[in-house]
């Protein structure tokens, strides 16, 4: 009965891979959202989709593309992935104005 | 554009005893404000949140935090924290574009 579920947990690749982590939420919000979070703990918003729509892409390259297939899902795809995207991303819902709720994070790790 | 401050990276604080955990938030329209705790190794948990009415807001665990307008602050306290307490918290701040910003994060220890 998880409320937002990512998968996988950990994720270890090889530079120039391309991967995919996946992002569901059983709690019927509208918005759902990646976060990125360095090894400093910085947590930055990558994207926001509302009802599958993109309303909020930060400035993040070009080859991580968010996909959402249905309201209850938000997928993260990275081509080529690079050294400098090992972290720990967020997938988190929320309803309007409400507060988020975060999965439990996936930890990539780019060789 | 909003933002939101976390002056103190670390905070050591001896068990038992109490701590404020400093957010300053800076944003052109009204806004919501949060605290979400992050314990090692897990994700965001929120903690508490504030959307409109009383300025007080109590959360879970104990912690309470206090919206300050005038001073755009919203500090998170506890007046007796506990070993368990030990984890990163993270102000935020969320308007009606739902973007969600974090603060960088405060590390908090508790000394025995």
């Amino acid at each position: 009965d998880t409320a937002v579920s990512q998968t996988p947990k950990y994720l270890v690749t090889q530079m120039g891979n391309d991967k995919s982590i996946k992002c569901e939420q059983n709690l019927g919000h509208d918005t759902m959202y990646w976060y990125k979070q360095d090894s400093k703990k910085f947590l930055k918003i990558m994207f926001s989709y509302n009802n599958k729509e993109l309303i909020i892409n930060e400035t993040v390259p070009n080859r991580f593309s968010p996909k959402s297939p249905d309201k209850a899902h938000l997928n993260l795809h990275i081509n080529s992935l690079e050294l400098g995207d090992s972290a720990v991303y967020f997938c988190a819902s929320s309803q309007v104005t409400g507060s988020a709720f975060f999965g439990q994070g996936t930890r990539l790790t780019v060789v | 554009a909003q933002s939101v401050t976390q002056l103190d990276s670390q905070v050591p604080v001896f068990e038992e005893a109490p701590v404020e955990l400093r957010c300053n938030y800076s944003s052109s329209v009204s806004v919501y404000l949060f605290w979400y705790v992050q314990y090692p190794n897990q994700g965001l948990q929120l903690l508490l949140k504030y959307l409109s009415g009383s300025t007080l807001v109590k959360g879970i665990n104990g912690f309470e935090a206090e919206f300050n307008k005038s001073q755009t602050s919203f500090h998170l306290r506890k007046p007796s924290v506990h070993i368990s307490d030990t984890a990163e918290y993270f102000c935020a701040v969320g308007n009606r574009d739902d973007k969600i910003i974090f603060g960088k994060g405060t590390r908090l220890h508790i000394l025995p």
